[in-house]
């Protein structure tokens, strides 16, 4: 199995630039997490889907972030306008719900906004 | 909402030796999951280990073991035979069994392994 996969690992963008992080999950697995990790509040959750439905969106900022999962196989993350304080490792992971409940984090876009 | 603590934000060990990462937590609830992950320089997540609340024995795997104390709300992270691998950032996180998927996370501890 490929496990998670994220792109782009890397992102270096303007402030006022329009981001767009993707994320497949590991095949089958029915419920996805973003996850922002930053030194001053650490992990936090974002948002997650399960079967593709945005079941928890409360860990979104503000209405500049959005999130999609239009199927099972890939979402988004879309930050516009984007700031120098968006600046974050963004982390994806998966699972499949009630097998133990286990989640699965990809390699993570590490995101700097100038 | 459920917090997580970790009141050590660096630990240091000679390799070989054994080392303990605290972890503290608040909630309501009465059955819930508790999880370690460690993350190193390469910034992966990578699952160590994990104690469903209702189980009494603590959870073990290879050199990494629990003490998990529930009444105490405590959860400590046992590394055996410590190897400069193991040298990272480590996680204690909570997860809501029936409720939220989400993972609560606690600030991490930086383990570094002297050689």
């Amino acid at each position: 199995d490929a496990g998670v996969i994220q792109s782009p690992r890397h992102e270096v963008t303007e402030m006022g630039q329009e981001v767009t992080l993707r994320c497949k999950p590991i095949s089958g697995h029915n419920s996805l997490f973003w996850y922002r990790q930053t030194m001053m509040r650490g992990l936090e959750l974002l948002i997650y889907f399960n079967n593709n439905v945005p079941i928890d969106d409360s860990g979104m900022p503000e209405d500049r972030f959005s999130a999609k999962m239009p199927n099972a196989s890939f979402s988004t993350l879309k930050i516009q306008p984007s700031e120098p304080r968006d600046s974050a490792v963004y982390f994806c992971a998966s699972s499949l719900r009630l097998a133990r409940y286990e989640q699965f984090f990809g390699p993570g876009t590490r995101l700097t906004v100038l | 909402a459920q917090t997580v603590t970790q009141s050590q934000p660096e630990m240091s060990v000679q390799e070989a030796e054994t080392v303990t990462l605290s972890c503290t937590y608040d909630t309501s609830e009465s059955d819930y999951y508790l999880f370690w992950y460690k993350q190193p320089p390469s910034r992966q997540m990578i699952l160590v280990i994990r104690q469903e609340a209702y189980k009494q024995q603590n959870a073990t795997e290879n050199r990494f073991s629990v003490n998990f104390q529930k009444a105490a709300k405590s959860f400590s992270l046992k590394i055996s035979d410590s190897q400069l691998g193991d040298a990272a950032m480590y996680f204690c996180a909570y997860r809501s069994k029936g409720g939220s998927e989400k993972l609560v996370f606690g600030k991490g501890t930086k383990l570094t392994v002297n050689p």
